[in-house]
């Protein structure tokens, strides 16, 4: 159980494109999901904390015009990268807390890997 | 702000052998959870064992185990009889119960496991 579904798994966009990441619970309400971006060998690196309904929080230093979530719904949060640029290419990872087991661990999703030239 | 520090960015062990990675944290609270995910090329974050800080008794999971040491907020994975499968990105990670389902994961910077056959 717990699964999160992410997609796309990769991704390559032209720079000043923009493009959409779909992060899904596909067997539990996520009360809560989570961004992280991640460079290679690196640590996940907090983006935004998303819940369902309300705006995201979006961590010190994360533009929030250019990285655009919504959180829809209890299985279903967005991340768009808006106008991308070549230093936007990274791993971004989805998480999602389960409603109301709030001291479980997060479940991840896949990750998608975005690349802009 | 709680802090994670993995000060060992690569390790090996011989396959069948036994290996200890190290975490230390850093927290006012005293009720929160500790997390260890392991990250293969894959990029899926897997979750390996979790504690926690409520109680005493280290947690086990197969050939997993850990040494959570409360008072020198300190808490090592202690993997037994290595195995190829096992090489991979482990993340030490603490998450505050305070918050609820909004309380974020703080990872530690990671350390590479690799297994020499």
């Amino acid at each position: 159980g717990a699964v999160v579904s992410q997609h796309p798994s990769w991704v390559i966009c032209k720079s000043g494109t923009s493009v959409k990441i779909e992060c899904r619970s596909l067997d539990f309400q996520a009360t809560t999901m989570f961004w992280y971006r991640q460079f290679p060998k690196q640590s996940l690196m907090l983006m935004a904390t998303s819940n369902e309904g309300s705006k995201a929080t979006y961590e010190q230093g994360v533009e929030k015009d250019k990285f655009l979530i919504n959180h829809a719904s209890l299985t279903l949060s967005t991340l768009t990268v808006t106008s991308a640029h070549p230093e936007d290419s990274s791993f971004y990872i989805c998480s999602a807390s389960v409603r109301r087991e709030y001291n479980s661990p997060l479940h991840f999703g896949n990750g998608t890997r975005l690349t802009v030239t | 702000a709680q802090t994670v520090t993995q000060s060992q960015p690569e390790m090996s062990v011989q396959e069948a052998e036994t290996v200890t990675l190290s975490c230390t944290y850093d927290t006012s609270e005293s009720d929160y959870y500790l997390f260890w995910y392991k990250q293969p090329p894959s990029r899926q974050m897997i979750l390996v064992i979790r504690q926690e800080a409520y109680k005493q008794q280290n947690a086990t999971e197969n050939r997993f185990s850990v040494n959570f040491q409360k008072a020198a907020k300190s808490f090592s994975l202690k993997i037994s009889d290595s195995q190829l499968g096992d090489a991979a990105m482990y993340f030490c990670a603490y998450r505050s119960r305070r918050t609820g389902a909004n309380s974020k994961l703080t990872f530690g910077k990671g350390i590479t496991l690799s297994v020499r056959p």
